[in-house]
């Protein structure tokens, strides 16, 4: 099945500071998406992106599709950011086949 | 955004007796959800897909048996984890598809935290 690596596993920042997560992929997607885990598990819809870039705020995201790879800005960062960011892919574009998860960053900003 | 919300957010049972969770859209219809579990400091692990009006797929290595799926409504799908052991103590995620502009986004319930003492 379809591989998503995502990395760094933990990043430490400093409020105010900038970061870049990356997400890998082994096949052609159809469907991926990033998520944000807040730390009462929750997770949050932050971008559906297969291809291009969109921004919402302080964050942005971009998937080169040809290259299998994809991209999470987070910009001026705030200790709210803190959590996990999860990228998911999906194969399929008939809604009905899962997402395969990466095993996330953890976040952590610092005041 | 569209909202699933789930039922209860924690409980707490002893072993032996069973637990149902539920999940719903609340402002859409689903006919498709997904039932994860995630241990502390892992990812999400997909447990099954439940389908209205029919059977749950299951993951290799998940019991059906033990994780009894209903998803009788295009909008409530149900887990009922029987038997419960101590092993069993997760967290549980359910998820639901909202049609947007033509694309399929997957939407999380807030969780339900099981402990089996």
């Amino acid at each position: 099945g379809i591989q998503v690596e995502q990395s760094p596993p933990d990043l430490i920042l400093q409020e105010g500071a900038n970061s870049t997560l990356r997400c890998n992929f082994s096949d052609s997607v159809n469907n991926l998406q990033w998520f944000h885990q807040n730390p009462w598990g929750q997770l949050i819809n932050l971008f559906y992106i297969p291809s291009g870039t969109k921004q919402n705020g302080r964050l942005s995201a971009t998937t080169v599709a040809t290259e299998r790879y994809s991209l999470l800005y987070i910009s001026s960062s705030q200790t709210t950011d803190s959590g996990v960011y999860f990228c998911a892919v999906e194969r399929s574009i008939s809604g009905n086949t899962p997402l395969v998860f990466g095993k996330g960053t953890r976040l952590s900003v610092i005041a | 955004g569209a909202v699933v919300s789930q039922h209860p957010s924690r409980v707490i049972c002893k072993s032996g007796t069973s637990v149902k969770i539920e999940c719903r859209s609340l402002d859409f219809q689903a006919t498709t959800m997904f039932w994860y579990r995630q241990f502390p400091k892992q990812s999400l692990m997909l447990m099954a897909t439940s389908n209205e009006g029919s059977k749950a797929t299951y993951e290799q290595g998940v019991e059906k048996d033990k994780f009894l799926i209903n998803h009788a409504s295009l909008t409530l799908s149900t887990l009922t984890v029987t038997s419960a052991h101590p092993e069993d103590s997760s967290f549980y995620i359910c998820s639901a598809r909202d049609l947007q502009g033509g694309y399929y986004e997957q939407y999380f319930g807030p969780g339900t935290r099981l402990t089996v003492t």
